[in-house]
């Protein structure tokens, strides 16, 4: 079983459309949640983290559920700029020493 | 951006010779990560590093070995390359906040590297 499963896509949405990613861990123990996007032929970037109230970064909304093992992304008001593949992210609670599990990634493209 | 830089940023290389991958970084961060990419298995972990000198492997350590004598630097060497070797290499960089309990890892741009 995969430490994290992510919906590989691909969404294509217009501009100006609100599109949803969603994200399953299995590590119950887990206590980092990150979001990371990445562009064709570039480094994975940090977009934003995952708290556990939920928390909001301008258009980009994220939400956790523990009980569920869940972590969600929603995009407002989709910019063709937000084409890119985002990656959900998640610790490895049995490690001290930082490791991160990466899901696949979710391809999203925006057009005009 | 995290000052992080990864050379050579493009290689092509025989079977069977050794290849030396380099990352950077002028951050002073204790841990240092090397990951390949490849398409259909995302990113995943071939070494780490929690300090100079202290290393472990990740979960695709085969063919691959790591040194870090600097707190900047941190070597990833393919003993002897093979055609399953061939990815996009990223190195990240981490400092573990611990009562935050933040882990977030900062990237280098990548290696393309082709082993034919």
């Amino acid at each position: 079983r995969k430490e994290v499963e992510q919906d590989p896509g691909p969404f294509n949405v217009p501009e100006g459309a609100t599109v949803a990613f969603n994200c399953t861990y299995s590590n119950s123990a887990s206590q980092s949640f990150f979001w990371y996007r990445q562009d064709c032929r570039k480094e994975p970037k940090l977009l934003m983290s995952v708290y556990s109230s939920g928390n909001e970064d301008g258009r980009f909304t994220a939400q956790l559920n523990r009980a569920s093992q869940y972590i969600s992304l929603l995009i407002r008001d989709s910019k063709l700029s937000d084409s890119a593949t985002y990656l959900c992210v998640v610790n490895d609670r049995g490690s001290t020493l930082g490791r991160l599990y990466f899901g696949r990634g979710t391809q999203l493209t925006v057009w005009p | 951006d995290a000052g992080i830089t990864q050379s050579p940023r493009h290689k092509v290389t025989e079977t069977g010779t050794p290849v030396t991958l380099r990352c950077h970084q002028t951050e002073n961060h204790r841990y240092m990560y090397w990951y390949r990419q490849d398409p259909g298995h995302g990113l995943r972990l071939i070494h780490y590093s929690y300090g100079v000198k202290d290393t472990d492997k990740g979960e695709v350590s085969d063919g691959y070995s790591v040194s870090r004598s600097k707190t900047e630097d941190f070597l990833l060497t393919l003993e002897s390359a093979t055609s399953s070797q061939t990815s996009v290499y990223f190195c990240a960089i981490s400092e573990i906040v611990r009562k935050g309990g933040s882990l977030e890892q900062y990237f280098g741009p990548g290696t393309r590297l082709t082993v034919t």
